[in-house]
């Protein structure tokens, strides 16, 4: 199974843009990185998720490197509201499974 | 919200109690799955449907508990003579997606205090 590797905690000043990374090194070549992020007391929020392409939503944008054994999730002017724990995650396929299995994190906190 | 909503969202009970937990997907995935979290960690993996089918179960998931989705909707997850050491956060997912694309839609989750 891929394991992910990120940073504990991050600051960031509201209004800046975040800029959260992950290491993948075991990444195998049908696995995609998929972000979630949970905010106190409320369940995991899906994010985004790539394979090999940069992505980009309403919410975010993930660049992945050319060789997908890291990824940066970039929130492009953070909020107060940002402040949360941001999972990265590479999806496991176990036996026909889809169970996701999540590290803990970064914790992320947005300053006014 | 995400449209997976569970019931009840907090629990306190006493050990030894039975207490039973539903969890409503979204009503078009056919995909459920529990998860349970403690304090300061990520959410691990208990177990997953596929319709009504139990594909997987974690050793998490010790004999105490079961989960059910009988008609492929709405699941319940029960645990049998509780400790206190099942006193966390238990969360549900859905989903609908293709083997490597399976984006899980969170429940706001029920969280359990055993006493």
């Amino acid at each position: 199974d891929a394991k992910t590797t990120q940073p504990p905690s991050m600051d960031c000043a509201e209004g800046r843009a975040a800029n959260l990374p992950c290491n993948h090194s075991t990444i195998s070549g049908n696995e995609y990185v998929y972000w979630y992020r949970q905010i106190h007391s409320q369940g995991p929020q899906y994010i985004i998720h790539g394979l090999k392409n940069n992505e980009t939503n309403e919410m975010a944008s993930l660049i992945i490197t050319e060789d997908r054994k890291s990824s940066t999730l970039i929130l492009p002017h953070a909020t107060l509201r940002d402040t949360a724990v941001y999972y990265c995650i590479v999806r496991v396929d176990n036996t026909g499974g889809f169970k996701t299995i999540f590290g803990a994190g970064t914790r992320l906190f947005v300053k006014a | 919200d995400t449209g997976v909503s569970q019931d009840p969202r907090h629990k306190i009970t006493k050990r030894g109690q039975n207490v039973t937990f539903r969890c409503d997907p979204i009503s078009e995935h056919n995909r459920l799955y529990w998860y349970r979290q403690t304090l300061g960690q990520g959410p691990e993996f208990l177990t997953y449907f596929q319709n009504e089918a139990q594909l997987e179960k974690s050793r998490l998931l010790s004999d105490r508990f079961s989960a059910e989705r009988p008609k492929g909707s709405f699941s319940t997850l029960e645990i049998q003579r509780t400790e206190q050491g099942d006193s966390a956060m238990y969360l549900c997912a859905s989903s609908s997606g293709g083997r490597a694309r399976d984006t899980q839609y969170f429940g706001p989750g029920t969280r359990l205090t055993v006493l």
